[in-house]
């Protein structure tokens, strides 16, 4: 079974513009959570979708967005981007069965942001 | 609030000696912990989680995980360490639906394994 797939692997961007990130989960995985990455702040959750519904939400800025799609495909908007967007987005899929907290997240080889 | 600490940024080990990497948990309610590798240049592979049941957890490529209620810990170890074991480790535990409602990571343990 294929894993998650995450395109485009890199990016350059400069302060301003916007850029839109895509993951497709796993087959049968319903659950997408997007991640952020960076060398001072860490891992931080920023949303997850599950049936095309962000279920939940990190602690970003409105500038932070996201949409799934029926056949569970995520994509992750970042408008007027800073500098401190730089990072490595990082995507996972889960089965989610249930309320979900026992799933197990499986991670995408993430796509790394760099914003001049 | 839900939260994981990794009190070591670094672990060094010598090729073929175990090796240890701690984390300690803060959580309401059941605790549900998670161990992610990474790797230069790579997204997280899963190695292992505690849910419920036996406090010693076994995972991926001969890893395993002990979980202490009373301590508060789930320490991740591997009796014999090979040099393509190193790599950064993550500790997670699931939060509470809402903000926190996925995984909660720790700061990450950069392992380092000598031949």
């Amino acid at each position: 079974k294929a894993g998650v797939t995450q395109t485009p692997r890199y990016l350059i961007k400069t302060r301003g513009q916007q850029v839109t990130l895509s993951c497709s989960p796993i087959s049968g995985h319903r659950s997408v959570s997007w991640y952020q990455q960076t060398p001072g702040q860490g891992l931080q959750f920023l949303f997850e979708y599950f049936s095309e519904t962000q279920r939940n939400k990190g602690n970003f800025p409105g500038r932070f967005s996201g949409r799934q799609f029926s056949n569970s495909r995520s994509e992750m908007n970042v408008s007027t981007l800073e500098l401190g967007d730089s990072a490595l987005y990082l995507c996972a899929s889960s089965l989610a069965k249930g309320t979900g907290e026992a799933d197990t997240q499986y991670f995408g080889p993430g796509t790394r942001l760099t914003v001049l | 609030a839900q939260s994981v600490a990794q009190p070591e940024d670094q672990v060094n080990v010598a090729e073929g000696n175990p090796l240890t990497v701690k984390c300690t948990y803060s959580v309401s309610g059941n605790p549900y912990l998670f161990w992610y590798v990474q790797y230069p240049n790579r997204g997280l592979q899963f190695l292992l989680k505690y849910i419920t049941g036996d406090n010693l957890v076994k995972g991926s490529y001969g890893f395993e995980a002990e979980f202490n209620k009373s301590q508060t810990s789930f320490h991740l170890k591997k009796p014999s360490a090979l040099v393509s074991d190193s790599a950064l480790y993550f500790c997670a535990v699931r939060g509470l639906r809402g903000s926190q409602g996925n995984l909660i990571f720790g700061k990450g343990t950069k392992l380092s394994v000598k031949p």
